[in-house]
Formats: structure tokens, sequence, C-alpha cells
């Protein structure tokens, strides 16, 4: 079992916005940053997100992430069908030593 | 561009151990400013850290709890990769299994291997 909760998937329709939320504590969340990563069928994860609301170079400005207490949330305006993927969220444990992941939450483009 | 190329037996038959190795290109796996880690992905387990190795003035590890005992990740500063090694491993070992990098400091992983599927099977 995951210990931070997403949602186990959402839709939406090209061209609109969706939000998928990230569920931890206060020993995880509460205290450290969260990133999200997005992952394709057969592939490896990709930092999408990180420090709650930075984005990596080359990263659209159409995914935005927040924090606020023990929980973030991950959007993404604009939809395109090549968004359906697999975004998973991470932060780390109270010890900075252990990563955790969410659960992962599958999105799809109706 | 930092680079990582997992290498590593697709198959391994219960109670023996699990290899792998990641080669970095673009870095060093000897810097001071990230830490090299093993990730593993299932259907039941879901994205599961697994350790990582570190150098800082001297070698590091650490360990998840779930496998701590039975793992062991190092470095090979000539060839510039790290290793991970999984002994008694059962059918619940079954899972892609990625390497990754973390800055030293940092809760993310900004570059990952490309991912081994590693079937534990008779």
């Amino acid at each position: 079992q995951s210990v931070l909760t997403q949602p186990p998937s959402v839709s939406a329709a090209p061209g609109q916005k969706v939000t998928i939320s990230c569920s931890g504590g206060s020993s995880d969340i509460g205290r450290h940053y969260v990133s999200w990563y997005q992952q394709f069928p057969g592939t490896a994860p990709k930092l999408l997100i990180y420090d709650n609301d930075k984005r990596p170079s080359g990263i659209p400005d159409r995914f935005s992430g927040s924090k606020s207490g023990t929980s973030a949330t991950l959007g993404i305006t604009g939809l395109q069908t090549g968004d359906e993927a697999d975004y998973y969220c991470g932060t780390w444990d109270g010890s900075q030593t252990v990563v955790l992941f969410g659960g992962g939450t599958k999105l799809t483009v109706l | 561009q930092v680079q990582l190329q997992q290498s590593g037996p697709g198959l391994v038959k219960p109670s023996q151990t699990l290899s792998l190795t990641c080669a970095i290109s673009g870095d060093s796996v000897s810097t001071n400013s990230a830490g090299w880690n093993w990730i593993r992905q299932s259907p039941s387990r879901g994205l599961e850290w697994l350790g990582r190795t570190y150098y800082r003035s001297k070698w590091y590890s650490d360990y998840a709890v779930s496998v701590r005992g039975r793992i062991t990740i190092n470095a090979d500063t000539s060839r510039n990769q790290f290793s991970l090694h999984l002994n008694s491993v059962t059918p619940e070992d079954t899972a892609v299994y990625y390497c990754g990098r973390r800055d030293h400091g940092k809760g993310y992983l900004d570059y990952w291997g490309q991912g081994t599927l590693v079937t534990v099977s008779s």
C-alpha cells in the first residue's frame, strides 16, 4: 500500500483542465517538497514537477503543481490526447532518506 | 545530459540473487552532489524505493526496510556505474527495476534508467 494517496483515475475532454490530488501526512508531504512524475506504458517515469511547483526544462507550462498542508495537486490545462498517462506524486519520508510515491492516477483524455 | 543505461538478466530463479547494473554517462558516480538509487514497480506494490548509494568523502548506502538484509547497492568508480544485488529472491520480487539519480538534499529523481523487467521463476 502506498503511503501517499491518489485517485486511481481521472478523465476529462481535450482542451479541458484536470487536477490530480495527492494526500499524505505531517511527516512526509506536510514537511517536505512534492514532486510529480508522468509515465507512459512501457517507459520509465519522467520528472514533471519538483519542489512543489517547479518545472524541469522542457516541461510545458500547461503542467502546474501546488501544495497545501499535507496535500498536493497536479494541474494540467489544455488537455491533449498525448497527455494520457499515469501520474505519480512523490516526496520524502521524515528521515529524508526514503523516497515515497503515490499509488498513481491514470489520466484518460476522452 | 545525464543518461542511465541498465543491464542485467530478466529471469532469476527463486532463492538466487538478482543483480542489475546501471551505467552512468554525463555525470560521475563519485559526485558529491547526487545519490544513485534503485526503484522497482509492480502491480501489487506500485513504485517502491529500494535504496541508494552516494559518495561524501566516503561511500554510504541506505536501504528500504522492506528489503534490508537482502540488498546491497554499490558503486564501481572505474566503470562509472552502480549495481543492485538482491538475494534470496521470491516471486514477490518480480517487478520492473529502475535506476535513478537524486540530487543531494532533494526528494525527487531527475534521471531514470530505461527499466528492466525481472521475473523470479523456476
